[in-house]
């Protein structure tokens, strides 16, 4: 299906374990971003993409690593997970250059990450 | 920090009244947007304003913008349960690497 899927949904993981989150998106569009949501601090951006092998960090990028060597795929890697790394986490992609050339970001459902 | 920040936090209302949601932001934009996020579910566009534009209209909802006070606002106007969602402005702001900056939301709930 057309679209931006996450994958898994939903996780449970241990202190110190390395977790990686999927991001899929089939539009082709050029930029991808990660966000963790938080009661309190609305969507913080983690990292974000322009294109394959252009990353750039954001807001809250401590603790994760990012790449993007395919245009449609986008993980995110927490290389040892702690538990203010609890969160859930979207996906997002957008498309600056296509018709209308706006920002308008289009989200995936989200990964809710529970690290014990 | 937060670019825009949405007033108020959370508003409660009865079917078919309209619900207002108001958004302050800080520094100059390009544009703003209003996204709608279903409980478990991933943000969904609603709305884009552009910087030179005041006032814009999707079906029920309204959304105007203030640049001299740095605000905007969301109406949603005969409102309906499924309407109950939290709403979120965000901000693209000038110089930036398409980056979109959230508030924190206004928790809207339409009672039946």
């Amino acid at each position: 299906d057309a679209g931006i899927t996450q994958s898994p949904r939903y996780k449970i993981t241990e202190t110190g374990r390395q977790v990686t989150l999927m991001c899929h998106q089939t539009w082709s569009h050029s930029y991808m971003f990660w966000y963790r949501q938080d009661l309190g601090h609305g969507l913080r951006l983690i990292y974000y993409s322009a294109a394959a092998d252009i990353t750039d960090k954001g807001e809250v990028p401590d603790g994760y690593v990012v790449s993007r060597s395919k245009t449609e795929n986008f993980p995110l890697t927490l290389e040892s997970a702690t538990r203010s790394q609890t969160s859930v986490y979207f996906c997002a992609s957008s498309d600056p250059s296509g018709a209308g050339g706006t920002d308008t970001q289009y989200f995936g459902p989200g990964t809710r990450l529970t690290v014990l | 920090s937060q670019q825009g920040e949405e007033d108020p936090q959370a508003l409660s209302i009865q079917e078919g009244e309209n619900a207002t949601m108001n958004c302050s932001y800080k520094t100059s934009i390009n544009n703003l947007q209003w996204y709608r996020q279903n409980s478990g579910r991933g943000l969904v566009h609603l709305i884009l304003i552009r910087s030179n534009e005041r006032e814009k209209h999707s079906g029920r909802l309204r959304v105007t913008l203030d640049t001299s006070k740095k605000s905007s606002s969301l109406l949603i106007t005969a409102s309906r349960a499924a309407d109950t969602a939290s709403y979120f402005c965000a901000t693209d702001t000038s110089g930036s690497a398409r980056q979109l900056t959230f508030g924190s939301g206004t928790q809207l709930t339409v009672l039946p």
